[in-house]
């Protein structure tokens, strides 16, 4: 069975880094076509992809928070950590990490089990 | 402003059949990359409902189709249930982005 936890803080002030973990079970990281990813959904809003990584450490990001993310792994860990930096309020949203279902196309991901997500806020 | 285009609602009656619609346009679902369903309830996490235009993770209902044509795509579900309403949003890859992408969401409504 395979499950995802997000962890992390819940306040961040403006202008800080973010730094959230995903501690997954269930799969590893280190098997051919394995991938997790993160995920966000403002309050009231559609989820928003932002970043994905791979079994091969391949790392694509959304293109217009490239500058901002950076995704990296721990396989003997099983965890998956996503740092942004400089945080707005703008940012304040419910972060999820999920599972990419390994039959996907690439680079066209479906993600098949989502963590139960963790509510970040930005504000001073 | 999503690149993939959901109406922001529609409804129907239990054991009705309701369709939702995802359009998108040349950089996306035109160019042939598949389309992804999830359904939301609200307080929980997305669900993966269809994957790859129109299959279905296990203990997903056949009662959920998907299908695609050029740059719309949709999601029809028939015999309509109270546990049906939700939020349901689509999903693709859009190469002019280079992004992973989502529609705007639908929230479907059972009278």
């Amino acid at each position: 069975q395979i499950t995802l936890k997000e962890s992390g803080p819940t306040l961040v002030k403006p202008t800080q880094t973010l730094t959230l973990t995903c501690t997954f079970s269930g799969f590893s990281l280190t098997t051919r076509g394995v991938g997790v990813g993160w995920i966000r959904q403002s309050p009231g809003k559609a989820p928003e992809w932002l970043a994905l990584i791979y079994w091969d450490d391949d790392k694509p990001y959304s293109a217009s928070l490239k500058s901002r993310l950076t995704i990296t792994k721990d396989t003997s860990k099983n965890q998956v950590v996503l740092t942004m930096t400089n945080m707005d309020p703008v940012d304040t949203a419910t972060y999820y990490c999920a599972h990419r279902r390994l039959d996907s196309g690439w680079p066209n991901d479906a993600f098949d089990v989502w963590g139960q997500g963790t509510m970040v806020t930005v504000s001073s | 402003q999503s690149v993939l285009t959901q109406p922001p609602s529609v409804s129907g009656a239990p054991g009705q059949r309701v369709t939702i619609s995802c359009t998108g346009g040349s950089s996306n679902l035109g160019a042939g990359y598949d389309v992804h369903w999830y359904q939301q309830v609200p307080g929980t996490a997305p669900k993966l409902l269809i994957y790859a235009i129109n299959d279905r993770p296990s203990g997903v209902p056949d009662r959920f189709s998907g299908s695609k044509s050029g740059a719309s795509a949709s999601l029809a579900i028939s015999g309509l249930q109270a546990e049906d309403e939700a939020e349901y949003y689509c999903q693709s890859y859009d190469s002019y982005l280079r992004s992973r992408v989502f529609g705007g969401g639908t929230k479907l409504t059972v009278l």
